[in-house]
């Protein structure tokens, strides 16, 4: 069966500095997506960044980024220019690329200090 | 186009009560997801449903009955509620084919 861990429970980062959140994952198979998801106190959950395992090019959305390294099965989540809205609980999650539903990781709580 | 629509947002219940919690998407999605989500524990999947008429237990089904009649509604019952059921509640949805899903915004169940 497909594990997410999340070895990070709580992270602290300055307004305006970079941040990694850690991820590993794993599976056998060779088909699958991976994602990072936002979960301000909203509760609401926001995808951040995905990535395809076919694609050996790290995925970037404006300040996210992944670092993605799949022989060793690892997909951190780095967050450039830390702004206060940053400030929430990050999943890590995989989908296994054919009827795959979502596994999540426990969660990286993000405080961002001004 | 509304989403994935959950309701209640809110609930208190007392042991031994049934509910229902409702979960309607409107995007024509076959996929659709329930998970609770506890401290520490990230989300883990209740029930799913890839299409309509067909359901499947996830990693914590128990204490929990789905049904899909059509493809819009996904509705997940608490035959018995217990205090080991006060969670918060997403609904999720996916379109065949596509990578990512969209959740609901949630319900908060409380059990006493």
């Amino acid at each position: 069966a497909q594990t997410v861990t999340q070895s990070q429970p709580e992270m602290s980062v300055q307004e305006a500095e970079t941040v990694t959140l850690s991820c590993t994952y794993d599976t056998s198979e060779s088909d699958y997506y991976l994602f990072w998801y936002k979960q301000p106190p909203s509760r609401q959950m926001i995808l951040v960044i995905r990535q395809e395992a076919y694609k050996q090019q790290n995925a970037t959305e404006n300040r996210f980024s992944v670092n993605f390294q799949k022989a060793a099965k690892s997909f951190s989540l780095k967050i450039s220019d830390s702004q206060l809205g940053d400030a929430a609980m990050y999943f890590c999650a995989y989908r296994g690329g054919s009827q795959g539903n979502l596994i999540f990781g426990k969660g990286t709580k993000l405080s961002v200090k001004p | 186009n509304a989403g994935v629509t959950q309701t209640p947002k809110f609930q208190v219940l007392k042991t031994g009560q049934s509910m229902t919690l409702q979960c309607a998407q409107d995007m024509n999605h076959e996929y659709m997801s329930w998970y609770r989500q506890d401290p520490g524990m990230g989300l883990r999947l209740i029930h799913y449903s890839v299409g309509a008429g067909i359901t499947d237990q996830g990693e914590v089904p128990n204490g929990y009955n789905v049904s899909r009649s059509t493809t819009e509604d996904f509705p997940l019952r608490l035959l018995s509620a217990a205090p080991s059921q006060t969670s918060v509640y997403f609904c999720a949805s996916r379109k065949e084919g596509y990578y990512g899903y969209t959740f609901g915004s949630g319900t908060r169940l409380t059990v006493v």
